[in-house]
């Protein structure tokens, strides 16, 4: 069965340190692989997307996610987190239709 | 960059009464619009694709004549949830893709917060 999991439902951090959200998939095919920002009350917005190539994929805001097929990964990472970046991260893989993870909570303390 | 319009943003509905949330892409076709409802503090759950001149595909569980989806146009897919219940309060949300292209990412709305008194 297809599914994604994120195993950290709420995360805190101190703004400047470094980031990692973690999330593993499970797929039958070649995954399409996406990270997406949802801060309260609004939509979802694309941070990042892998697709196939090199690994590690580079998205908006300072992010950067790698995707490690052996261990069907695909963390989300940050090297200074700023107050802004707090929200709900979302894991996402599919390809017409997408299938979320449960999502984790970012928390930033200044 | 794509944009994906919804409105109503937020709405409040009596019981019984049915809803009608719109989502539109503002500068691309769309064949294809995602419906996904998110419950507080979950993810997001598919509910149905809509697909522009043709019958909605609906996920498992997601009753079809509850929540009609219309896709009438290129640039405008509607859901309407009919005779809402307060079970049927959540947050919805559109997606479109640019083209029928993987490689097109999807675009999300901001979402319509719906809630049934």
């Amino acid at each position: 069965a297809q599914s994604v999991t994120q195993p950290d439902i709420h995360i805190t951090v101190s703004e400047g340190a470094s980031l990692e959200l973690r999330c593993n998939y499970s797929y039958g095919a070649t995954p399409y692989l996406f990270w997406y920002v949802q801060s309260p009350g609004q939509g979802l917005q694309l941070l990042l997307k892998y697709f196939s190539g090199d690994t590690l994929v580079q998205g908006i805001k300072g992010f950067e996610a790698e995707f490690k097929r052996s261990q069907s990964s695909f963390n989300l990472r940050k090297p200074s987190v700023h107050w802004s970046d707090a929200a709900e991260y979302f894991c996402a893989v599919g390809a017409d239709k997408l299938i979320f993870g449960t999502g984790t909570r970012l928390q930033v303390f200044p | 960059g794509a944009v994906v319009s919804q409105h109503p943003s937020w709405v409040i509905c009596k019981s019984g009464t049915s809803v009608k949330i719109e989502c539109r892409s503002l500068d691309f076709q769309a064949t294809t619009m995602f419906w996904y409802r998110q419950f507080p503090k979950q993810s997001l759950m598919l509910m149905a694709t809509s697909n522009e001149g043709s019958k909605a595909t609906y996920e498992q569980g997601v009753e079809k004549d509850k929540f009609l989806i219309n896709h009438a146009s290129l640039t405008l897919s509607t859901l309407t949830v009919t005779s809402a219940h307060p079970e049927d309060s959540s947050f919805y949300i559109c997606s479109a893709r640019k083209m029928e292209n993987y490689n097109s990412p999807l675009h999300f709305g901001n979402g319509t917060r719906l809630t049934v008194t």
